[in-house]
């Protein structure tokens, strides 16, 4: 169990391009979750999953943003139109839901710039 | 709806000192509490949780957190820092009902200078 991965560690693209993120959860965890995280603020809920069936997603989560996580393994997050105020630290966490066993582990994030 | 305050922006610290970072939340009920640690550039690492029963809480790293109900906060603190503790603390809070979203606070940068 190598954690949370996720890529790219790094973008960096033009305004108005589309971008799309990955995450690999721990591979037993059946719930994922997106987190965004601006400079000098904490993360923010973006959208959560349980297996492939998205059941939450934060009005912070316009429809440029997109997430999906067929077959209830990896995930995606795709950005279209690309704004500068999407630059920002997308942090993807897994968690098992298991009675009283609250806590996510995060990924590293990938960090967006948008120019 | 809950949120949670992180009082200090910055904590400077000489090393061996001991800190307290402050937490308080605000919640119409029960709820759970978090603290993570970022390092430069990573995602956040879960030091200790409180969900019930002792309010006294351990974790990792020598860190732990006291949960006062009355004063709504979670305050973390550890005896003796290291320059390795250097790092952004954040304070989080979940309902109980809807575990699965975390609300955190600003955050707090904890410097430990030698």
């Amino acid at each position: 169990d190598t954690g949370v991965s996720q890529n790219p560690r790094h973008k960096i693209t033009k305004r108005g391009q589309n971008v799309t993120f990955r995450c690999d959860p721990i591979s037993e965890h059946n719930r994922l979750y997106w987190y965004r995280q601006t400079l000098g603020q904490g993360p923010e809920f973006l959208t959560y999953f349980q297996n492939e069936a998205q059941l939450e997603k934060s009005r912070l989560l316009s429809d440029r943003f997109s997430a999906e996580r067929p077959k209830g393994s990896f995930s995606t997050l795709e950005i279209q139109r690309t704004e500068q105020g999407d630059s920002a630290m997308y942090l993807c966490a897994s968690s098992l839901r298991d009675g009283g066993d609250y806590g996510y582990t995060f990924g590293s994030g990938t960090r967006l710039t948008v120019v | 709806a809950q949120s949670v305050t992180q009082l200090d922006s910055q904590v400077p610290v000489f090393e061996e000192a001991p800190v307290e970072l402050r937490c308080n939340y605000s919640s119409s009920v029960s709820v759970y509490l978090f603290w993570y640690v970022q390092y430069p550039n990573q995602g956040l690492q879960l030091l200790l949780k409180y969900l019930s029963g002792s309010t006294l809480v351990k974790g990792i790293n020598g860190f732990e957190a006291e949960f006062n109900k009355s004063q709504t906060s979670f305050h973390l603190r550890k005896p003796s820092v290291h320059i390795s503790d250097t790092a952004e603390y954040f304070c989080a809070v979940s309902d109980p009902l809807n575990t699965d979203k975390l609300i955190f606070g600003t955050g707090t940068r904890l410097q430990v200078f030698p």
